[in-house]
């Protein structure tokens, strides 16, 4: 059974700071990690992709995987309140693409 | 362009009624997807949809019926619902399987109320 784990929070950090959200998976063969970000009562949003070891920068968020530890995580740079959300962590190997959700971590950043 | 687009935004319906909703992509995507989504908990894949064909049923009770009338509309049928399967209902799309870099793209969701 594929696992994503990822601690539920909530994650304080005061605005301007860097969040940092972790995030492991049991399944070696996974492919493909993808970060979404989820409002209160809205539908998962794409924030980052990243398919290879290493870091993947996009303007303030930094997706980094390293698959021998079986870790991915998202790091959102000069945090800003409205960054206020549930991070959700999510992986697929490279069959029929099905999505193995974590359970979300809740971030909120304090003005 | 990544939206997807669904109807209605909200809906709610007795446990008699039947109702259907409604998911839209012109992206040009061959996986289509619906998730249900209980308060504080991650979305739970229901069905997959690839090349218009089922691909995916996730065990889902008799009562939510899934259709695919061509590659860019999907559809699920609500029948003799239940309370507990009031939630969150989530249309999403992907390039197809296979693709090695396959990406789902979620659109706004219809809130369902089953009373």
């Amino acid at each position: 059974q594929k696992e994503v784990e990822q601690n539920s929070g909530p994650l304080s950090v005061p605005e301007g700071a860097i969040a940092s959200l972790n995030c492991t998976y049991s399944d070696r063969v996974s492919q493909s990690f993808f970060w979404y970000r989820q409002y209160s009562g809205k539908s998962p949003e794409l924030i980052m992709s990243i398919y290879s070891n290493g870091d993947k920068e996009d303007g303030r968020f930094t997706a980094q995987l390293n698959k021998a530890s079986q870790y991915v995580s998202l790091l959102i740079r000069d945090s800003q309140p409205s960054d206020s959300a549930t991070y959700l962590c999510a992986v697929t190997d490279s069959g029929y693409s099905t999505l193995t959700f974590g359970k979300g971590t809740m971030l909120l950043v304090s003005p | 362009d990544t939206e997807v687009t669904q109807t209605p935004k909200h809906l709610v319906m007795g446990m008699t009624n039947k109702k259907s909703l409604k998911c839209e992509q012109h992206m040009g995507h061959r996986a289509m997807y619906w998730y249900k989504q209980k308060a504080k908990k991650p979305p739970e894949l229901m069905f997959v949809y690839s090349y218009e064909k089922l691909s995916i049923n996730e065990s889902v009770p008799s009562r939510f019926s899934p259709e695919c009338p061509n590659s860019s509309l999907l559809n699920l049928h609500l029948h003799a619902l239940q309370p507990e399967d009031s939630a969150l209902y989530l249309c999403a799309s992907s390039q197809g399987p296979l693709t090695g870099t396959d990406t789902q793209y979620f659109g706004p969701g219809t809130r369902l109320t089953v009373l």
